[in-house]
């Protein structure tokens, strides 16, 4: 079954304390991204990733790291979580960028992530 | 950059309405998608239609790229309709996707 699965899919943090939310597609998918989502605001683009080792900021990058080394997985850390990072996360695929033929993108569940 | 405003913000419907919910970009896009993120908070995506008219069972969706907006109708709505619909523009050769604040829609039994 094609997933993109997430962990943790629940979290309550401490400011500071750095974490890790792995992201992993079975799919062989060239395009990974990450999404926050907040009330009001939709969903905004934290970084993506059109390849192994090729990453880039999305709109909201800032606090946020990503690694791409390996195709299926796309972690998203947070070295110093603040509490304005509580949200919302969302980890999708793509065969290749979701502008190139219109290829479907997949959503992994989302991660509800609060930081105190 | 690229701004993209949805309208309405919120809609409630009866069960078995049509409902047009609206799109508008800032800028040319090469590209668009509309999603549909149900109660549950799952997020799929509906159509991608850069410009032109597609249809997918009672959904069906139409965008006018030279006049910047696209439109998503819904027809005959159920209650399985409900939940938040987001359309996302960007430009070909990017990786970047950019969503709208999203539609809002109840359908009541």
């Amino acid at each position: 079954e094609a997933q993109v699965t997430q962990n943790p899919r629940y979290l309550i943090t401490v400011t500071g304390k750095k974490l890790t939310v792995t992201c992993s597609q079975n799919m062989n998918h060239e395009y990974m991204s990450w999404y926050r989502q907040d009330p009001g605001l939709g969903l905004r683009q934290i970084y993506y990733s059109m390849n192994v080792e090729v990453t880039d900021k999305g709109d909201v990058p800032e606090g946020y790291k990503v690694s791409r080394k390996e195709k299926r997985n796309f972690p998203l850390i947070l070295e110093s979580p603040s509490p304005n990072q509580t949200s919302l996360y969302f980890c999708a695929s793509s065969p290749e960028s979701p502008f190139f033929s219109g290829n479907t993108i997949y959503f992994g569940e989302g991660s509800w992530l609060t930081v105190v | 950059g690229i701004q993209v405003e949805q309208s309405p913000p919120d809609l409630i419907l009866q069960e078995g309405a049509n409902s047009t919910l609206r799109c508008n970009f800032s800028d040319s896009v090469n590209n668009l998608q509309w999603f549909h993120q149900n109660p549950w908070g799952q997020l799929i995506n509906l159509f991608y239609i850069p410009s032109g008219t597609k249809q997918n069972g009672r959904l069906s969706a139409t965008t006018v790229a030279t006049e910047r907006y696209s439109l998503l109708y819904i027809s005959s709505s159920q209650t399985t309709d409900s939940g938040v619909y987001f359309c996302a523009v960007g430009r070909r050769n990017t990786g970047k996707l950019i969503f709208g604040q999203g539609t809002t829609l109840q359908v009541k039994p």
